[in-house]
């Protein structure tokens, strides 16, 4: 069976510090794979998604950007986290035209 | 651009009661798929129910069943017999071409 993993679960960063989230997903090859935002009681924001090694299409212009290194590994990333980059980031793969999430991270930037 | 919407933002309910939250969508398209997912305090999103736009059955999941009206582009989730682990956010989605577009979620509290 599938599983999506994620890292680190919690984390807090000053502004202007550099962030690397990660998401690897077992059981399944060539997946699309998504990053998502939610701020605090709000609904969900797609950040970024990737049919393919090195192909990453984004969805909303930031300060953030992603990498697909691996087959089965997305990587969220930003040179300088801003206060507005707070949230909590959800990566997901598609089977079926079914997104799957993983436990998600919560990102403080103070 | 495709849009969903669930008018209700808070919804509540007894235990062991009925309740069914709405969601409507807007697309032009004929094929796409729509989901209902929970999240918990955990914040993990579950998914509860998946329905294909091409099949008139209403999908059903043990005590969660859809209302599928795809002329109206109406989509609604009915909960039996709710349990006080059903509280959470719920979210309804579309997709096509393997993407979402989620509503704002409804926050469903079950009271014991």
């Amino acid at each position: 069976s599938q599983t999506i993993h994620q890292w680190p679960a919690t984390l807090v960063q000053p502004v202007g510090s550099p962030l690397s989230l990660e998401c690897t997903v077992e059981g399944t090859s060539n997946p699309n794979l998504y990053w998502y935002r939610q701020a605090a009681g709000r609904g969900l924001q797609l950040l970024f998604y990737s049919v393919g090694i090195g192909q990453i299409s984004s969805e909303v212009p930031q300060n953030l950007s992603a990498s697909r290194p691996q087959d089965r590994q997305f990587i969220l990333s930003s040179k300088k986290l801003l206060l507005s980059d707070s949230g909590f980031y959800l990566c997901a793969w598609a089977g079926l035209e079914t997104q799957y999430f993983g436990p998600g991270t919560r990102l403080l930037v103070l | 651009a495709q849009t969903v919407t669930q008018s209700q933002p808070e919804m509540s309910v007894q235990e062991a009661e009925t309740v069914t939250l709405s969601c409507t969508y807007d697309t032009s398209e004929n094929n796409y798929y729509l989901f209902w997912y929970k999240q918990p305090p955990s914040r993990q999103m579950i998914l509860v129910i998946r329905q294909e736009a091409y099949k008139q059955q209403n999908a059903t999941e043990n005590r969660f069943s859809v209302n599928f009206q795809k002329a109206a582009k109406s989509f609604s989730l009915k909960i039996s017999d709710s349990q006080l682990g059903d509280t959470a956010m719920y979210f309804c989605a579309w997709a096509s071409n393997y993407k979402l577009t989620f509503g704002k979620g409804t926050l469903l509290t079950v009271n014991p």
